[in-house]
């Protein structure tokens, strides 16, 4: 699987949209972007993916950029309890591929 | 909506005993998966269950059995525990139809102190 940078944190005002970035340049034609997030002492929650098409879904916005080689996670409107650790991952899909997580970007909504 | 559920969040054992960790899910998933969560280590996969009673091996089986008797429930088995077994244990499952894009939906975890 491809590997993921991300920033190692973020701030972000209550109300105002969130922006993740995320570079992955190695990425391969069939290789997925997914994005979970984990809130401190629970189990990762999936919140979308994509393959080369921008997606949105009710919790989120997934930017994909031409090329592949970099994405955005938006959170339209970011609430205290957004506040988590972001984690970007690149991977093929298929049945039994283990998730692997990286360092992610910790986000802090603040009020 | 998707729910993972696991039989306990928090669990205090001694060393040697025999400890049972079990996940149910409601969404008729057949890809299951188990997995421990380190500080500095990340996530790591124990077994994964694409069936009912099959089974294969992940990154760091040892010391670890599952069970898939039911397509709803994939159970972690610690067979002797030890101290380095203390850790957040987190199942996932994950569909294999019609979107075959095999995102995973997590449990709560089950934080293990081994004693």
């Amino acid at each position: 699987d491809a590997k993921t940078t991300q920033p190692p944190s973020m701030d972000c005002a209550e109300g105002r949209a969130a922006n993740l970035p995320c570079n992955h340049s190695t990425i391969s034609g069939n290789e997925y972007v997914y994005w979970y997030r984990q809130i401190h002492s629970q189990g990762p929650q999936y919140i979308i993916h994509g393959l080369k098409n921008n997606e949105t879904n009710e919790m989120a916005s997934l930017i994909i950029t031409e090329d592949r080689k970099s994405s955005t996670l938006i959170l339209p409107h970011a609430t205290l309890r957004d506040t988590a650790v972001y984690y970007c991952i690149v991977r093929v899909a298929e049945y039994g591929n283990k998730l692997v997580f990286g360092a992610g970007t910790i986000l802090r909504v603040k009020s | 909506d998707v729910k993972v559920t696991q039989s306990s969040r928090y669990l205090v054992k001694r060393t040697g005993e025999k400890v049972f960790l079990e996940c149910v899910q409601d969404m008729d998933h057949e890809n299951m998966f188990w997995y421990r969560q380190d500080p500095g280590l990340g996530l790591r996969l124990i077994y994964f269950s694409y069936d009912v009673k099959m089974k294969e091996k992940g990154d760091i089986p040892e010391g670890y059995s599952v069970s898939r008797e039911k397509k709803e429930r994939f159970s972690l088995i610690l067979e002797s525990a030890s101290t380095n077994q203390t850790s957040m244990y987190l199942c996932a499952s994950s569909p294999l139809v019609p979107r075959a894009s095999y995102e995973q939906y997590f449990g709560p975890g089950t934080r293990l102190t081994v004693t």
